[in-house]
């Protein structure tokens, strides 16, 4: 496709157990990032790619946070140990270097 | 501490009359700024943007005006339809968009017939 690829789109789990958020970003952008949206507010920075390299990753809230993105393409976000605050949208995006970013629709993450 | 602020959450406008969205920022070091328009269950969709060192950019029925002595912006849509009702998001970035943006919580806009 075109735009911005996130799986799965719905992610329910228990607390203490790990998941694994995907993104395929736009094809030849060199930039991704992963946002946070809770309820009622504006999406939340993460953490940010430039092809490969993790260049900030200074709002990802814990350690038990940990985004990957090996080859410069797809990227995995994985939250270890998940907590009932972790519950919100995980939106990524990606751009060229400069420029505006592209959302995907977003997965919405429930801990029960 | 929120860096960019949207001070009304709702807003409700007249088929054919002009919407007003405003925004607020904290941080003088932004210098890009941008407004997304979102629909439920989507993602944002960029929709507008404005560098520092414009005042003003337009494009089709979507204004942005920036007055960076009062740290706002607006976003005028003339004349609004209803397909234009969604959530609105200002965002702000540094070094010319290179890198993260900050968020305000969004305003719902709802054009009615």
């Amino acid at each position: 496709g075109a735009g911005v690829s996130q799986s799965p789109r719905y992610k329910v789990a228990k607390r203490g157990q790990d998941v694994a958020l995907r993104c395929d970003p736009i094809s030849g952008h060199v930039s991704l990032f992963w946002y946070q949206q809770a309820l009622g507010q504006g999406p939340e920075f993460l953490t940010y790619f430039q092809n490969e390299a993790q260049l900030d990753k200074s709002g990802l809230p814990s350690d038990r946070f940990f985004a990957e993105r090996p080859e410069g393409s797809v990227s995995t976000l994985k939250i270890q140990r998940t907590q009932q605050e972790d519950s919100a949208v995980y939106l990524c995006a990606s751009s060229l270097v400069t420029g505006p970013q592209h959302f995907g629709d977003g997965t919405r993450l429930s801990i029960l | 501490d929120q860096q960019v602020k949207q001070n009304s959450p709702s807003l409700s406008v007249q088929e054919g009359r002009i919407s007003i969205l405003n925004c607020d920022y904290t941080n003088s070091m932004f210098d890009y700024f941008l407004w997304y328009k979102k629909y439920p269950a989507e993602g944002p969709t960029f929709l507008i943007s404005i560098s520092s060192i414009k005042d003003k950019n337009e494009d089709g029925r979507f204004t942005v005006f920036l007055n960076k002595s009062a740290k706002h912006l607006s976003l005028h849509i003339v004349p609004s339809q209803p397909g234009d009702s969604a959530v609105y998001f200002c965002a702000a970035s540094y070094n010319t968009n290179a890198g993260k943006s900050t968020f305000g919580d969004g305003t719902t806009l709802t054009v009615k017939p």
